[in-house]
Order: C-alpha cells, then sequence, then structure tokens
C-alpha cells in the first residue's frame, strides 16, 4: 500500500520557469491537500480540494494553481517561479468528515533560483 | 484569520514529561489534532481531540478545552526518539486543515 506519492522529490528551477508537482492517493481517500514548509512557519495551506470536483484556496495560495483530476491524484502547478517559492512541498490526504487524520507524502524540496 | 499558536522550542531529558501547548483563533473549529514531524521527514498523526478532555494513547496524551481554545500534548517517560517537531492542527470546517507553527523538542541524555 503506496499511501500518498508525491514527485518529484527535489527540483530545481530557474526564475520565471514553470512546473506541476504531482500527488497521488491510493487510500480512496475524499479531501487532499498542498502545504509548503519553511523554516519557523510550521505547515502552511495553499490549496485543498474537500471532495472530487472541488478546489479551494488556503492560507498561502498566491502564485500557485490546482487541479483535482479525480479522486486519486491532485496537482499543484508554478505558472512563473520565484524565489520566494523556494520551499518544501507536502501534500495529504484523509478521509473527511469528523476523522481529522491526514496522511502526508514523502515531500518535494524545490529550490527557485 | 487562522492562529494556531505553539512554543517554539522545548528542551527535556529521557524519561521526564513535556507538555506542549497549543492556543487557536480559527474561524471555525471541529477538532484539535496532534502531528509529529522528524527532520527531513513527513508529518504523521498522533492524537485528535473532538471533545473536551483527554485522550490517551500509549505514553502521548492529548487534552482539548473548546472553552479555552486550548489544547496539549504531553509526552511521558521521555525517549531520544521523541525528539521531532510537533504541530497541533485544526479542522476549521468543510475539511480545511491548518497547522500551528510548530513545537521543536529535544530530548538530552
Amino acid at each position: 500500500n503506496a499511501g500518498v506519492t508525491q514527485t518529484p522529490k527535489f527540483q530545481v528551477l530557474k526564475t520565471g520557469q514553470s512546473m506541476t508537482l504531482q500527488c497521488a492517493q491510493d487510500m480512496n481517500h475524499n479531501s487532499m491537500y498542498w502545504y509548503r514548509q519553511d523554516p519557523g512557519m510550521g505547515l502552511r495551506l495553499i490549496y485543498y480540494s474537500a471532495s472530487e470536483g472541488t478546489t479551494d484556496k488556503g492560507e498561502v495560495p498566491n502564485g500557485y494553481n490546482v487541479s483535482r483530476l479525480n479522486k486519486r491524484e491532485f496537482s499543484l502547478r508554478l505558472e512563473s517561479a520565484a524565489p520566494s517559492q523556494t520551499s518544501v512541498y507536502f501534500c495529504a490526504s484523509r478521509t473527511g468528515g469528523g476523522n481529522t487524520e491526514a496522511f502526508f507524502g514523502q515531500g518535494t524540496r524545490l529550490t527557485v533560483v | 484569520g487562522q492562529s494556531l499558536e505553539q512554543p517554539s522550542e522545548v528542551t527535556a531529558v529521557e524519561g521526564a514529561i513535556v507538555q506542549i501547548n497549543c492556543t487557536y483563533q480559527t474561524s471555525g473549529f471541529y477538532g484539535l489534532s496532534w502531528y509529529q514531524q522528524h527532520d527531513g521527514g513527513a508529518p504523521t498523526f498522533l492524537s485528535y481531540n473532538g471533545l473536551d478532555g483527554l485522550e490517551e494513547t500509549g505514553r502521548f496524551s492529548s487534552f482539548l478545552s473548546r472553552s479555552d481554545s486550548y489544547g496539549y500534548l504531553l509526552l511521558q517517560e521521555l525517549q531520544m526518539k521523541d525528539s521531532a517537531s510537533y504541530f497541533c492542527a485544526v479542522n476549521t470546517g468543510f475539511q480545511k486543515l491548518v497547522f500551528g507553527t510548530g513545537t521543536r523538542l529535544l530530548v538530552s541524555p
């Protein structure tokens, strides 16, 4: 059982380049999330998808777009990368409802130069 | 906006008991949960409180007071492997899950 799989694990981008971070879960979860983690800032919610077909902004959505491709997959796109987007990105999923246990992917370490 | 405040760092010795506090101000509240993250790793779920009171899971316990917008994680019989960052998280409604700033726990021999 793979759980939550993120690709790639590492990426270096030049300022202005675009890229898509991929996330897939095999637990039949309804809700999926994208977070970024910076030193001293905790986990900040970028976008989330409460269920297939819906997406909503989180705390720091500027500069990002998302697509809930199907129930399994939730991608995060950076259209024009900036150095301020250098961070570790985590995808997570959970069943939703009252159970708040979220399962995380292993993260993508992104550097924008 | 949402605010979940935690101490930035806590230190303790092996075998001791430590409490990590979380004070929250959120637009909605549907439960408080706790996560552990070792350096270089992903966060993993520890516990959940939907109602006031204490929940116990082995050496870890978590407490919630909704009237005080406050909760804590209690770690007993500390071990070196408990050195990690700990995050509280709140389900603010419509499946939106927000996290605190995190507390780094350092356990020394």
